[in-house]
């Protein structure tokens, strides 16, 4: 079974430019978290889908950060416009049932956006 | 993949020694704790958690101390191995929905 995939791994656009993540969580699993981690500090929650419901978005930053899950499979991140605090790694994570926390949460390997 | 961070505290230990990974976190009220293991151009992978109920969980090779009085989780590796060489970060779950909330981080590097 495919694990959780992102796309694309590195992207580097310029400051004022727009940036679309695409996360394709394990089949079947209808919570969707995105998270990322800014260069030297910890891995911070950003928001979570369940199906495409948005469940929770307390951690988005602001509203250059638009997330969507149509039909309730992947997930997309765009950033618009990307500013250069940006930068950093975005995880998407998937999982089946959400009540047991990390264990069951799958990780993706992350893209890594770099704001120039 | 990614970069280490530049302020990441780091852990060197000799192949073959115990490693000891702190962490202090910060919701008295969280009652799910977890371990990551992130190598290089990886996402987080899970090593071991732990209920509010415990405060000590055994693993393959690894251990997990909860200290709920003070707030501190930490992770043991026994007879440490190059392949443990990545970021290891603690986390906690914050709602029943599965919101993480990670620390910081420790790198471990692992000598020959």
């Amino acid at each position: 079974e495919a694990g959780v995939t992102q796309f694309p791994s590195h992207s580097v656009i310029e400051k004022g430019q727009t940036v679309t993540l695409r996360c394709d969580p394990i089949s079947g699993h209808d919570n969707l978290y995105w998270y990322r981690r800014v260069m030297g500090k910890e891995i911070k929650f950003l928001l979570h889908f369940v199906k495409e419901s948005k469940q929770d978005e307390s951690g988005m930053p602001n509203n250059r950060f638009l997330a969507e899950r149509t039909g309730g499979t992947y997930s997309t991140l765009k950033v618009q416009p990307a500013e250069l605090e940006d930068s950093g790694v975005y995880f998407c994570a998937s999982s089946q049932d959400p009540n047991w926390g990390g264990r069951e949460q799958y990780f993706g390997p992350g893209t890594r956006l770099t704001v120039t | 993949g990614e970069s280490v961070g530049l302020h990441l505290p780091t852990l060197s230990v000799q192949e073959g020694d115990n490693s000891i990974i702190n962490c202090a976190y910060s919701n008295s009220a969280s009652d799910y704790f977890i371990w990551y293991k992130q190598e290089s151009g990886k996402g987080p992978q899970f090593i071991i958690d732990i209920r509010s109920n415990m405060d000590k969980r055994q693993g393959q090779r690894v251990t997990v101390l909860l200290n709920k009085t003070v707030k501190h989780l930490s992770l043991q590796i026994a007879a440490t191995q190059p392949g443990d060489s990545a970021v290891y970060f603690c986390a906690e779950k914050l709602n029943s929905w599965g919101k993480l909330q990670f620390g910081a981080g420790t790198q471990v590097v692992v000598t020959p």
